[in-house]
């Protein structure tokens, strides 16, 4: 079955760093791949997502993901993290065999950002 | 609405109650989702609709719980004899496209907090 992995369920940085959240995915196809934030008391909203296509994928508020076949990772990075990137950041898989229409979370990660 | 809309934001129910949850998706968009997310966790797939079809309810976690969509817009889940167990967020979204999420973006409500107690 398809399952997503989300590396460290809570990663602090300062404004300003590098912002690093690690997903790995298990698939034998390379499934669609998503990044959703969620912000305190808000809906789920989506970042960006690997489709098919160039493997950089850029997203709003300047972030970005590379797909890696060969690790089976999509890694959101953004190079300068700032206060409203305070959030929850969930990795999500679409498997491309049987279910389709589903949406496969990862635990998520919450984000914080000290000045 | 500009967006998708669930009612109640927050519902406590007493164990062995019934309880109804309301999502009124985007107008138009033909598919919806009922996801559960749970204290910590990633929101779990539930269910999915294609305008008043039910097409996946493999995710449902038992027969107490059941979705509708009669005339293809407004959805309900439905949760009998509620357990402690069934404490989450539950999480709406709708999408314009009849393929689910899998070329186009699914918008989520706030969803419900409901609490058993």
């Amino acid at each position: 079955a398809q399952s997503v992995t989300q590396l460290g369920s809570h990663v602090s940085v300062s404004e300003g760093a590098l912002v690093l959240l690690r997903c790995n995915y298990s698939s034998s196809v390379p499934p669609y791949l998503f990044w959703y934030v969620q912000y305190p008391n808000q809906g789920l909203q989506l970042l960006l997502k690997y489709t098919t296509g160039a493997t950089l994928v850029k997203g709003i508020n300047g972030f970005e993901a590379e797909f890696k076949k060969s690790e089976t990772s999509f890694h959101l990075t953004k190079p300068s993290a700032h206060m409203s990137d305070a959030a929850e950041y969930f990795c999500a898989v679409v498997p491309l065999s049987g279910g389709y229409n589903k949406l496969i979370f990862g635990a998520g990660t919450r984000l914080a950002v000290h000045p | 609405g500009a967006g998708v809309s669930q009612s109640p934001r927050y519902k406590v129910a007493k164990r062995g109650q019934d309880v109804a949850l309301r999502c009124d998706p985007i107008s138009g968009h033909v598919s919806l989702f009922w996801y559960q997310q749970a204290l910590g966790q990633g929101p779990e797939f539930l269910t999915y609709f294609q305008n008043e079809a039910q097409l996946d309810k493999s995710g449902l976690p038992s027969d107490r719980f059941f979705a509708e969509r009669p005339e293809g817009s407004v959805s309900t889940l439905k949760i009998q004899r509620t357990q402690q167990e069934d404490s989450a967020v539950y999480l709406c979204a709708s999408s314009p496209s009849t393929h689910g999420t899998l070329n186009t973006e699914a918008f989520f409500g706030q969803g419900t907090r409901l609490t058993v107690v």
